[in-house]
């Protein structure tokens, strides 16, 4: 059982590049969400998806794209990188839809700097 | 929008010290709450959580937290801490009907052996 799966681990882009974030779950859960992680400001939600075909704005989600084409994928993408989007990337799944209250799981991470 | 204050970022403290870490939440109705802790380089996972019953709660590695309703608290607490807890440890609220987490900044805690 992977739970949640983050690829790349690791990223460095140039300004103005695009990339892609893949997170897979094999949980069968309804909710994914993208976080952002930067020092001292704890995690802020990018985008999040109540279930398959369905995506929603979170706190911070001003140049990133996301798409939920299957349940168990969820796609963070960056159009035009910029220096201020160098952070750590965390995607998080939970479920069932019924339980509002359970836990998230969490991906291993990815490291994106942007320069 | 629903808010975490977590204070003291920065904690050092010795081996066997008791730690105490505070989180307030806004005021929001009935919520579920947690506490999250982040080992070096790894991801985050689940510490300990609150939903209804005993507000008292114990979770793994002999952490605890004491949901008080009237302060919107939910403090975590650990008697005697080991070089291992160096962690994040970061808080976290849902409200009824919402399943999306809202996060504190974090305390960063660095145990000394």
């Amino acid at each position: 059982n992977a739970g949640v799966t983050q690829t790349p681990k690791f990223r460095v882009l140039k300004t103005g590049q695009s990339m892609t974030l893949l997170c897979a779950q094999d949980m069968n859960h309804e909710y994914m969400y993208w976080y952002r992680q930067d020092p001292g400001m704890g995690l802020r939600l990018i985008h999040y998806s109540v279930g398959e075909g369905t995506t929603a704005k979170g706190e911070v989600p001003d140049g990133y794209n996301v798409s939920r084409l299957k349940k168990q994928n969820f796609l963070l993408g960056l159009e035009s990188a910029a220096p201020s989007q160098t952070s750590v990337y965390f995607c998080a799944s939970n479920g069932p839809a019924t339980s509002y209250n359970s836990p998230l799981h969490f991906g291993n991470g990815t490291r994106l700097t942007v320069t | 929008a629903q808010s975490v204050s977590q204070h003291n970022h920065h904690v050092i403290l010795s081996e066997a010290a008791s730690l105490e870490l505070g989180c307030n939440y806004s005021y929001g109705g009935t919520v579920n709450l947690f506490w999250y802790v982040q080992y070096p380089g790894q991801h985050l996972q689940l510490l300990l959580k609150y939903f209804s019953g005993d507000p008292l709660v114990k979770g793994i590695k002999g952490f605890e937290a004491e949901f008080i309703k009237s302060k919107f608290s939910f403090n975590l607490r650990k008697p005697s801490v080991q070089w291992s807890d160096t962690a994040e440890y970061f808080c976290a609220v849902t409200y009824y009907g919402n399943n999306r987490l809202a996060f504190g900044k974090g305390n960063q805690v660095v145990v000394i052996p």
